[in-house]
């Protein structure tokens, strides 16, 4: 129930391409749905972040689909660069009363390399 | 620009050793988490802090231990490090309650325990 799984493990596009990663999760408590893009050498960074209230969400090139009775959520990057080239987590995490701290629960990331 | 910083960015200790991993963040946050990373197996929680001097088992709490003395510092403890160890480690910050929903992480520590 706790789990998120993400797919594919490593996804090789070409420049110009439509890179798409996708996950899945169990639990229907969860609320909060980021994406996590980690360079060689750094920490991940939060990307772009989902509420189920909403079936899509895009930042610049970056879109997050979500589809709440399919209990699944995805991440588009249009365009794909070379500089995208980098390992993406999807998370997800429930939010709790009186501030209290959420926990996210990562996927096992996705290894992107785009190239030129 | 918010930081957090670890103390090591590689390190290699033996079996049995007992080893303390640093990590510190200037944002004033009140929540702290240790992370390991390993290949296949993303990001998986270790501990978690959200006030000074307290803390919370995550999904891998066994073999480690943990300290947060001061607000900005959160210590990972090795108690007697393994080679089922050798990982990166990460540590992150966010801020208390729904806007402490983004982690700020420091660039890890990769341990290797021979």
């Amino acid at each position: 129930q706790q789990q998120v799984k993400q797919s594919p493990q490593s996804l090789i596009v070409q420049k110009g391409g439509i890179s798409i990663i996708n996950c899945a999760y169990e639990n229907t408590a969860f609320d909060y749905f980021p994406w996590y893009q980690q360079f060689p050498g750094k920490g991940p960074a939060l990307l772009i972040a989902i509420r189920p209230d909403v079936s899509e969400k895009k930042e610049g090139r970056f879109t997050i689909s979500f589809n709440k009775s399919a209990k699944q959520f995805s991440l588009h990057i249009m365009d794909s660069q070379p500089g995208d080239s980098a390992t993406y987590f999807c998370a997800a995490s429930r939010s709790l009363y009186g501030g209290a701290t959420n926990k996210l629960i990562f996927g096992t990331g996705t290894l992107l390399a785009v190239q030129p | 620009d918010v930081k957090v910083t670890q103390s090591s960015r590689y390190l290699v200790k033996r079996t049995g050793e007992k080893v303390f991993l640093e990590c510190v963040q200037d944002m004033d946050h009140e929540n702290m988490f240790w992370y390991r990373q390993d290949p296949g197996l993303g990001l998986r929680l270790i501990y978690f802090s959200y006030d000074v001097k307290m803390k919370e088992k995550g999904d891998i709490p066994e073999g480690y231990s943990v300290s947060r003395e001061k607000k900005e510092r959160f210590s990972l403890i090795l108690e007697s490090a393994s080679t089922n160890q050798t990982s990166m480690y990460l540590c992150a910050s966010s801020l208390r309650g729904r806007l402490g929903e983004k982690l700020f992480f420091g660039s890890g520590t990769q341990l290797s325990v021979l």
